[in-house]
C-alpha cells in the first residue's frame, strides 16, 4: 500500500511569509499527527488531528495551525515564519482509537529552510 | 505521559548483538511500549511494540518484564546499516496519538 506522502519535500521561505505543508495519510488511516525535528530539540510534537478534529496540540506558538479534510488528508500552516521556524517537519498517520494502534507511519518530511 | 529514559549513545561492531533499555517507570496500564528506527534526513520507521513479555518479528526483540517499568530492544548480529537513532516511546491511542519522542538512542555500528 502507498505509505504517507508529505509535499513539498523541500521549501525555501523568507520571514515574515507563511507556509502551507500538506499530508497524506495511509488510506484508512484517521489519524494524522505533525512533528518538528531540529538538531537542537530533536522531534516535538506539534498537534495530532482524528477524524478532522485536533485531539492533541504541542507546546507550540499558535503561529503553527493545522487542519484535517475530510479524507484524511492533513495540511499545517506556519505564519509569520522566523528563522527558527527552519527544520524538518515530519507527518504521521495511525489507525487512531486503540489501545494497540499505537504504530505510526511517517512521511519522509519537509525540509524548510527560513532565510 | 509516561516518560522514558534511554541512553544517548551506544558503538557495537558489526555481527554483534545489540540490547537498548528504556526506562519508563510511570507507564500506564493502557500503553504500549514502541520502539522506532530514524535515518538522519528521514522519518521514524515502526520497529515493533509489545505490552508484556516477549515480542520477536523479523528484524528485532523486545523483551518486558512483569512490572513493565523498562523494555530492552534486542536487535541480533547488526550491520553498518542498523547505524541510526533509536527511539522508545510509550502510549496508548484511546486519548489521540500524542506519542511524545524523547532524545533517543544513537548507535553507532563499526565495522
Amino acid at each position: 500500500k502507498a505509505g504517507v506522502t508529505q509535499t513539498p519535500r523541500y521549501l525555501i521561505k523568507t520571514r515574515g511569509q507563511q507556509v502551507t505543508l500538506s499530508c497524506s495519510p495511509i488510506s484508512g488511516h484517521r489519524s494524522v499527527s505533525w512533528y518538528q525535528q531540529t538538531p537542537g530539540q530533536g522531534l516535538q510534537f506539534l498537534f495530532e488531528y482524528f477524524s478532522e478534529t485536533q485531539r492533541n496540540k504541542g507546546n507550540f506558538p499558535g503561529r503553527f495551525s493545522g487542519r484535517q479534510f475530510s479524507n484524511s488528508r492533513s495540511e499545517m500552516n506556519v505564519s509569520t515564519l522566523e528563522l527558527g521556524d527552519s527544520a524538518l517537519y515530519l507527518c504521521a498517520s495511525s489507525l487512531g482509537g486503540g489501545w494497540e494502534n499505537t504504530e505510526a507511519f511517517f512521511g519522509q518530511g519537509t525540509r524548510l529552510t527560513v532565510v | 505521559l509516561a516518560k522514558t529514559t534511554q541512553p544517548i549513545s551506544m558503538d557495537s561492531y558489526e555481527g554483534q548483538e545489540v540490547n537498548i533499555t528504556c526506562s519508563h517507570n510511570n507507564i500506564a496500564t493502557n500503553d504500549y511500549i514502541t520502539w522506532y528506527q530514524q535515518f538522519p534526513s528521514q522519518g521514524p520507521r515502526f520497529i515493533i511494540q509489545g505490552y508484556k513479555t516477549k515480542v520477536t518479528n523479523e528484524v528485532a526483540s523486545l523483551f518486558i518484564p512483569a512490572d513493565r517499568k523498562s523494555s530492552t530492544l534486542s536487535l541480533p548480529r547488526v550491520s553498518l546499516s542498523d547505524t541510526a537513532v533509536y527511539y522508545c516511546l510509550v502510549g496508548d491511542d484511546t486519548g489521540g496519538f500524542k506519542t511524545i519522542f524523547g532524545a533517543g538512542t544513537r548507535l553507532f555500528v563499526k565495522a
